[in-house]
């Protein structure tokens, strides 16, 4: 069935280094990707998506790029801030499983100032 | 746009009560809505999917009898735990799918609810 696999955390950075969460997928469809974050305590808020090939994502200074050839979609930014500190889900949904979202385990980032 | 509200936040309940969760979907209509339960420093899992005016669907594993689902109205889900034990004890959130929304499939957060049996 359809997976998504992710970077182990916890990842630790300074403020203002480059952030990459590693995500790469299995489907057998065409699945939407996408990238929610958590803060501590709270629901998860959808951070930026894609719904095709090539497609990138963006938002907050976040991004990431639907690569179909190596079934990833990476998150990036390039200058991380202590408010960037949580929990970062990758996740799918394919209309082949009724548009259920299949999450990652999660990457917890900590940003220290 | 695309809120997601739950109540309560928090609740507290004795071994063998019930406890019912609130779901709404503040500012758009959600023909879908969904049901995870999260344990700490672990993802979300899907517990069910609830489609107004029908059925909920339960995932593998998931007592139907003792998590009781009702989709009454397009922007409205409830989660009844019933006959509640400690080990229900967990974070619980919905989310919903808005009808624009369903050539991407993306879902909407409600922020949790942390239910504690004591």
């Amino acid at each position: 069935g359809d997976s998504v696999t992710q970077m182990e955390g916890p990842v630790t950075l300074s403020e203002e280094a480059f952030l990459t969460i590693n995500c790469t997928y299995t489907a057998t469809g065409y699945p939407s990707l996408f990238w929610y974050v958590q803060y501590p305590g709270e629901g998860l808020q959808l951070l930026l998506k894609a719904t095709k090939a090539d497609d990138k994502g963006s938002n907050k200074g976040f991004e990431a790029t639907y690569r179909k050839e190596t079934t990833s979609f990476h998150l990036e930014k390039g200058s991380v801030q202590v408010s960037d500190s949580a929990v970062y889900f990758c996740a799918l949904s394919d209309r082949n499983q009724g548009g259920k979202l299949i999450f990652g385990q999660g990457t917890e980032l900590s940003v220290k100032p | 746009g695309a809120v997601v509200s739950q109540h309560p936040s928090r609740v507290i309940c004795k071994s063998g009560t019930s406890v019912k969760i609130e779901c709404r979907s503040l500012d758009f209509q959600a023909t879908t809505m969904f049901w995870y339960r999260q344990f700490p420093k672990q993802s979300l899992m899907l517990m069910a999917t609830s489609n107004e005016g029908s059925k909920a669907t339960y995932e593998q594993g998931v007592e139907k009898d003792k998590f009781l689902i009702n989709h009454a109205s397009l922007t409205l889900s409830t989660l009844t735990v019933t006959s509640a034990h400690p080990e229900d004890s967990s974070f619980y959130i919905c989310s919903a799918r808005p009808e624009a929304g369903a050539t991407s499939y993306e879902q909407y957060f409600g922020p949790g609810t942390r239910l504690t049996v004591t």
